[in-house]
């Protein structure tokens, strides 16, 4: 089965305006982590929430985790073109160590 | 600001031949991990280690690769004999504590020929 799946595959949008990403999962989870990757570069973690919490701001970043439906979403307000970047969610299942990352939202914020 | 830091950042190497990725963790951190992203795809777990052993490993960390732990402060992962498929980029990560922040390194890209 396939862990962290995110929607859309592409996001296009103008700088000023939302984004928002979605994520969904299959098992238990301790935690949710969403990170950014710039092209080519390496993994910036950008926010973690717990399965015990439904919500949690960071800045201009906003995530939500629903554990009855399995999914999470990232909104990023007021976006800017250094936004423009791949997301990815990962989830830590409630056994083990491995994060399973998602494929992935390439953002397009077009100034 | 501490930070897993990573050598080399790019490697080429022919079919066949070993390599070995390093990595410095931060240096209070306990858990060591290693994933790997094949260009355009996703990020993918390759192995945990904790207590100076393996805690968990993917189905792709097979008996062609390992890790160690040599000294206080290096982690690295070595592939004994390199295959196409295997160029990808490294990223090595750690965290404190199991259920933290694994804070992640900028990556080795192996490019294997």
């Amino acid at each position: 089965s396939q862990q962290g799946e995110e929607d859309p595959q592409a996001l296009s949008i103008q700088e000023g305006e939302n984004a928002t990403m979605n994520c969904s999962y299959k098992t238990s989870i301790n935690n949710l982590q969403w990170y950014r990757q710039n092209s080519g570069r390496g993994l910036v973690h950008l926010i973690l929430i717990r399965s015990n919490e439904r919500e949690k701001h960071s800045g201009r970043l906003r995530v939500t985790l629903d554990t009855s439906k399995k999914s999470s979403s990232l909104l990023i307000t007021a976006s800017r073109a250094a936004d423009t970047a791949s997301y990815f969610c990962a989830t830590l299942e409630t056994s083990g160590s491995r994060l399973t990352f998602g494929e992935g939202t390439q953002l397009t914020v077009n100034p | 600001e501490p930070e897993v830091t990573q050598t080399p950042s790019h490697q080429v190497t022919q079919m066949g031949q070993e390599v070995i990725l390093r990595c410095v963790p931060i240096s209070n951190h306990l858990y060591f991990y290693w994933y790997r992203q094949i260009l355009g795809q996703k990020v993918e777990f390759l192995v945990s280690f904790y207590n100076n052993e393996i805690s968990e490993k993917s189905e792709i960390f097979d008996d062609q690769f390992s890790v160690e732990r040599p000294d206080g402060s290096n982690f690295t992962l070595k592939i004994r004999s390199t295959k196409l498929e295997d160029s990808a980029m490294y990223f090595c990560a750690s965290s404190a504590d199991l259920a933290g922040v694994p804070f992640f390194g900028p990556g080795t890209r192996l490019t294997v020929l």
